[in-house]
């Protein structure tokens, strides 16, 4: 059980496109999704928690019109990278916290974006 | 600034050694501490969960000292598959779950 799906797991880009992150919690639902950033050989940063129906908080730092979060469901948040430039290029992982646990958070395989 | 400190590594250890990795960290107000794996290129994998009386897990002994804000971890007899990079994690609040993560500590097991 706690299953955290993400699509796509990789994509590559061109500079000026946006890209769309799907992250699903599939085998149970989630009150709350995080979305974090890792670049190579650094610690994952939270970018942003998202709770269903409301809007996201994001963290100090991070643009809130260039990454979109939309928590539409208790089982479905999106993560859309505007206007991506190849600064962005990075690993994206969402993860999600269950109702009835509240304080473990399930990760996503991740999703790597590269943009050229 | 709330921070998770580790020693980034390489640690290079035979098969079959005993390896202790160490973390600190700065929010002396932390409620649960946990140690996660992150093999190259994927996501976080929790290991296991760090309580004050120190637990076991196999191999695996964690070891936690609120007083001086240090998390250890213990792995006894490596194996191969025990390569990967190591993270403390540090949830600051609690009934939530705001993780915290280190940079990790990189583990290489070799024959």
């Amino acid at each position: 059980g706690a299953v955290v799906s993400q699509h796509p797991s990789w994509v590559i880009c061109k500079s000026g496109t946006s890209v769309k992150i799907e992250c699903r919690s599939l085998d149970f639902q989630a009150t709350t999704m995080f979305w974090y950033r890792q670049f190579p050989k650094q610690s994952l940063m939270l970018m942003a928690t998202s709770n269903e129906g409301s809007k996201a908080t994001y963290e100090q730092g991070v643009e809130k019109d260039k990454f979109l979060i939309n928590h539409a469901s208790l089982t479905l948040s999106t993560l859309t990278v505007t206007s991506a430039h190849p600064e962005d290029s990075s690993f994206y992982i969402c993860s999600a916290s269950p109702l009835d646990r509240k304080e473990t958070q399930y990760f996503g395989p991740g999703t790597r974006l590269l943009v050229l | 600034r709330k921070e998770v400190e580790q020693d980034p590594g390489p640690f290079n250890v035979p098969e079959g050694a005993t390896v202790a990795f160490n973390c600190t960290y700065s929010n002396s107000a932390s409620q649960s501490f946990f140690w996660y794996r992150q093999d190259c290129r994927k996501e976080p994998k929790l290991l296991m969960s760090v309580y004050s009386s120190g637990n076991e897990d196999g191999r695996f002994t964690a070891q936690l000292n609120r007083a001086s804000q240090y998390i250890s971890l213990l792995i006894r007899d490596s194996k191969l598959s025990d390569s990967a990079t190591y993270l403390c994690v540090v949830n600051e609040v609690s009934g939530y779950s705001t993780l915290t993560f280190g940079k990790g500590t990189m583990l290489l097991v070799s024959p």
